[in-house]
């Protein structure tokens, strides 16, 4: 069964700290792994989709990075605006059900 | 101008009560979804159309029945209420035909539903 574990569930960065939130999953082939982006009382928000091992994006502070086992979003020097939950997910060759993270939920502090 | 919008956005009513939800997407895609976010914040999905015709149906309880009008529209209308149903109900839409190429999803602002 397709899975996907994020860690940490929370983490709180100063500003300029720079970290990365890490996306382990478990697909039956990989068709797509995806990051978006939450803020509190609203929809996700797409950032990437990544589709092979050994790709990266980058859009702003952040970069996604992709192995065949796991993701990273690296956040570089944040800011207080950087604050949201950050949800990955995966889409697997079997069937088309896109399969989401818990998320991280990031607080950057001024 | 709203891509993919919801109403209503709250929606407080009493156990064993019916209503609806409905998404409308301006975007032009042919897939919609219905998701469900619990206070875990899980998002699960619960259906999936393609241009008006149903091709993801999670196990959810007969009580939710999605019904889409034309390929813009996805509603979701929920029978007898249950506490267990409060949550947050996200719709979506993609562009591309699931069967082809990995899609990027577009979310609505949510619908939270509370039954008392």
């Amino acid at each position: 069964e397709d899975q996907v574990t994020q860690s940490p569930e929370a983490l709180r960065l100063q500003e300029g700290e720079s970290s990365s939130l890490n996306c382990s999953y478990t697909v039956s082939g990989l068709r797509g792994l995806f990051w978006y982006r939450q803020d509190p009382g609203k929809g996700p928000e797409f950032l990437f989709t990544l589709y092979s091992a050994g790709e990266e994006k980058e859009k702003e502070r952040l970069k996604a990075t992709l192995t065949k086992k796991e993701s990273f979003l690296h956040i570089t020097a944040p800011k207080p605006e950087d604050s949201a939950t950050y949800l990955c997910a995966v889409q697997g060759l079997q069937g088309f059900k896109t399969i989401f993270g818990a998320g991280t939920r990031l607080f950057v502090k001024a | 101008d709203t891509a993919v919008s919801q109403t209503p956005k709250y929606l407080v009513t009493q156990m064993g009560n019916d209503k609806s939800i409905k998404c409308e997407q301006n975007l032009g895609h042919d897939t919609m979804y219905w998701y469900k976010q619990d206070s875990k914040k899980f998002l699960k999905i619960m259906f999936s159309y393609n241009n008006k015709e149903l091709i993801i149906n999670e196990t959810v309880p007969n009580r939710f029945s999605p019904k889409s009008p034309d390929k813009a529209h996805l509603n979701l209308h929920i029978n007898s209420l249950e506490l267990g149903d409060s949550a947050v109900y996200f719709c979506a839409s993609s562009q591309e035909a699931l069967a082809i190429i990995q899609e990027t999803q577009y979310f609505g602002p949510g619908t939270r539903l509370l039954v008392l």
